[in-house]
């Protein structure tokens, strides 16, 4: 089963910032929180990953709470693209299950 | 970033024949390939893990011989559903990490195949 809890679903306006929540109350001391993407009928998109410490690239910022029970991607500036099912994944060793995800859904 | 080839990207059959689906690293090599199934309006399912020269690990209530993987080389992966039915109908995905063994690797996924038996 999935380690991880997220909202179903979630709306937000373009340009503006997009903040998806995710628990993984269970997460073991050597696993780390990936965040991927799927837009319909595609295969997923890495988008970041982290173990402890805050991380950003150019697609997004992930910020892991310091007991790192939860943490949220940020997307700053959301554009309609960016609509999509996003999956909170907590990877352990040669494991890679996704939960059910937060469908997020972009707005003009 | 690495690139995961997968073909085809939809096929049709009949009801009770095979359809082969191949999974390829193209700039990488992949000693470990996961593969998913993913129904409409649901999330992947993790249904096996491919190891290189070894068996695959399947998940629980996944069937060995009604979905055979191979794992021939380090940059193929092939997953074969026998005797295809109508409820074998679905999008089947690949996957493989950039850096096997490691947890902070990146896994990066193939376009994905939508199988329809009619």
């Amino acid at each position: 089963d999935a380690k991880t809890t997220q909202p179903p679903s979630m709306d937000c306006a373009e340009g503006r910032a997009a903040n998806l929540p995710c628990n993984h109350s269970t997460i073991s001391g050597n696993e780390y929180v990936y965040w991927y993407r799927q837009i319909h009928s595609q295969g997923p998109q890495y988008i970041i990953h982290g173990l402890k410490n805050n991380e950003t690239n150019e697609m997004a910022s992930l910020i892991i709470t310091e007991d790192r029970k939860s943490s949220t991607l940020i997307l700053p500036h959301a554009t309609l693209r960016d609509t999509a099912v996003y999956y909170c994944i907590v990877r352990g060793y040669n494991d890679m299950r996704f939960g059910a995800g937060t469908r997020l859904t972009v707005k003009p | 970033g690495a690139v995961v080839s997968q073909h085809p990207s939809w096929v049709i059959c009949k009801s009770g024949t095979s359809v082969k689906i191949e999974c390829r690293s193209l700039d990488f090599q992949a000693t470990t390939m996961f593969w998913y199934r993913q129904f409409p309006k649901q999330s992947l399912m993790l249904m096996a893990t491919s190891n290189e020269g070894s068996k695959a690990t399947y998940e629980q209530g996944v069937e060995k011989d009604k979905f055979l993987i191979n794992h021939a080389s380090l940059t193929l992966s092939t997953l074969t559903v026998t005797s295809a039915h109508p409820e074998d109908s679905s999008f089947y995905i690949c996957s493989a990490p950039d850096r096997a063994g490691a947890t902070n690797e990146k896994l990066f996924f193939g376009s994905g195949t939508q199988l329809s038996v009619l």
